[in-house]
């Protein structure tokens, strides 16, 4: 099936720094990708939708000044974590859904950031 | 917006039972319901999905059950083996017609399986 890779798979940084992660789709082209978070132990809360040469689209309560979104092509989507906290420390999945095979969506493997 | 519940957060059953998770959903205008399977450390892996004009799948120990006019949907995996121990979520979803209609999903809170030997 479609194959979405992430990178980083995991990050450490100093609190303060940004941390840009990358979602690839790597044998189809996405207009649209989707930002997860996941705390330990807890679902994967929707962060928000990015959408190929437009803005993203951000669910309520997540800043957009904090949490940036760059889809730039049809196979990337980069989230930039800006002035990192502990608080953000946390796993974060993208993902991307093929249109060719219809509504599934494809994860990646996540990236797991961890401000000190 | 959707809200989905999922129970229960934790299952254990003796290898070789049957598991059974069940989901409720909200959003009456929801029309896909994927179910993931998420081991430690890894991205979420689609193992079953349904569309709301179909009441039930299977797939070989996995099948997915949905009641439109109850709104909830379960998973049921027969013949339970040790590599079936992980994480499980439902979620919900509204998509639009070919080609159209990018909603991102809605979570449950997640099932822990263990399959005890």
């Amino acid at each position: 099936g479609a194959v979405v890779s992430q990178h980083p798979s995991w990050v450490i940084c100093k609190s303060g720094t940004s941390v840009k992660i990358e979602c690839r789709s790597l044998d189809f082209q996405a207009t649209t990708m989707f930002w997860y978070r996941q705390f330990p132990k807890q679902s994967l809360m929707l962060m928000a939708t990015s959408n190929e040469g437009s803005k993203a689209t951000y669910e309520q309560g997540v800043e957009k000044d904090k949490f940036l979104i760059n889809h730039a092509s049809l196979t990337l989507s980069t989230l930039t974590v800006t002035s990192a906290h502990p608080e953000d420390s946390s796993f974060y999945i993208c993902s991307a859904r093929d249109l060719r095979v219809g509504r599934e969506l494809f994860f990646g493997e996540g990236s797991r950031l961890t401000v000190l | 917006g959707e809200n989905v519940e999922q129970h229960p957060s934790t299952l254990s059953v003796q290898e070789g039972d049957s598991a059974v998770i069940k989901c409720t959903y909200s959003d009456s205008a929801s029309n896909y319901f994927p179910w993931y399977k998420q081991e430690l450390g890894k991205g979420p892996q689609l193992i079953i999905d349904i569309r709301s004009n179909v009441g039930e799948k299977k797939d070989q120990r996995i099948a997915v059950t949905l009641n439109k006019t109850a709104k909830h949907f379960s998973l049921h995996i027969t013949e339970t083996q040790p590599e079936d121990s992980a994480v499980y979520f439902c979620a919900a979803s509204k998509v639009g017609g070919m080609g159209g209609g990018a909603d991102g999903l809605t979570f449950g809170k997640g099932t822990h399986l263990i399959i005890q030997p």
